[in-house]
């Protein structure tokens, strides 16, 4: 069963930093990898999708690479900003049904 | 498009009573999903439908639980009956696919079930 791994599980960082988030998965049989924001009691903001065959996806101030073979991605927020504050969750598609990380929480700081 | 559409937002109720959640997955897309958040197991598949056929249900806990799907713009997620154990986020989400392709799974606002 595929396994998706999220490190840290809580960050916390003044304004202005530029981070990243960390996503793991134990098999590299995969169609896309997706990463996703939620905000407290909401539902999941879809933030990159990055296909299989991607190396990397970019918008706005987030950066998001994918490494197939070491299992690995990660996403870069740039300049960070207190709105940014949210979970960050890493899905990998191995099927038809994503797998989920527990997800990062991110607090930004004034 | 107003997304995918899901009802109640929040539902409480008592041990032993059915519940029912409902979903309206964006218009055009032919797959869909019930998910469901728990502190302890994060994010879980619950049931997938592609072009309104269930595919898979291994993620369904139990008995218990059962979702249709009558057509392309309605799905209904049904507990019967509910327990304690039940209260958690369950989200819908859908997608369209065509052939091999995997696009972007778009999620509902979800449903906040408690169970008392």
């Amino acid at each position: 069963k595929q396994e998706v791994t999220q490190i840290p599980a809580a960050l916390s960082v003044p304004e202005g930093e530029n981070l990243v988030l960390n996503c793991s998965f134990t098999d590299s049989a995969i169609y896309n990898l997706q990463w996703f924001r939620q905000d407290p009691g909401k539902g999941l903001t879809s933030l990159l999708l990055i296909q299989s065959s991607q190396r990397e996806q970019t918008s706005g101030r987030l950066n998001a690479s994918l490494d197939k073979s070491s299992g690995r991605s990660t996403l870069y927020i740039a300049a960070s900003q207190p709105g940014d504050s949210a979970t960050y969750l890493c899905a990998v598609l191995p099927g038809y049904a994503l797998n989920f990380g527990k997800g990062t929480s991110l607090l930004v700081t004034p | 498009d107003a997304g995918v559409i899901q009802s109640p937002r929040h539902e409480v109720t008592e041990m032993g009573q059915e519940v029912t959640l409902r979903c309206k997955p964006i218009s055009g897309h032919n797959s869909l999903f019930w998910y469901r958040q728990t502190m302890m197991r994060g994010l879980e598949l619950l049931i997938y439908f592609n072009n309104n056929v269930p595919i898979d249900d291994s993620g369904m806990p139990e008995d218990r639980f059962s979702a249709k799907m009558p057509n392309a713009s309605f799905s209904t997620l049904k507990i019967q009956p509910s327990e304690p154990r039940d209260s958690a986020v369950y989200f819908c989400a859908s997608r369209f696919k065509q052939g091999g392709s995997y696009n972007e799974q778009f999620f509902g606002p979800g449903t906040r079930l408690t169970v008392l």
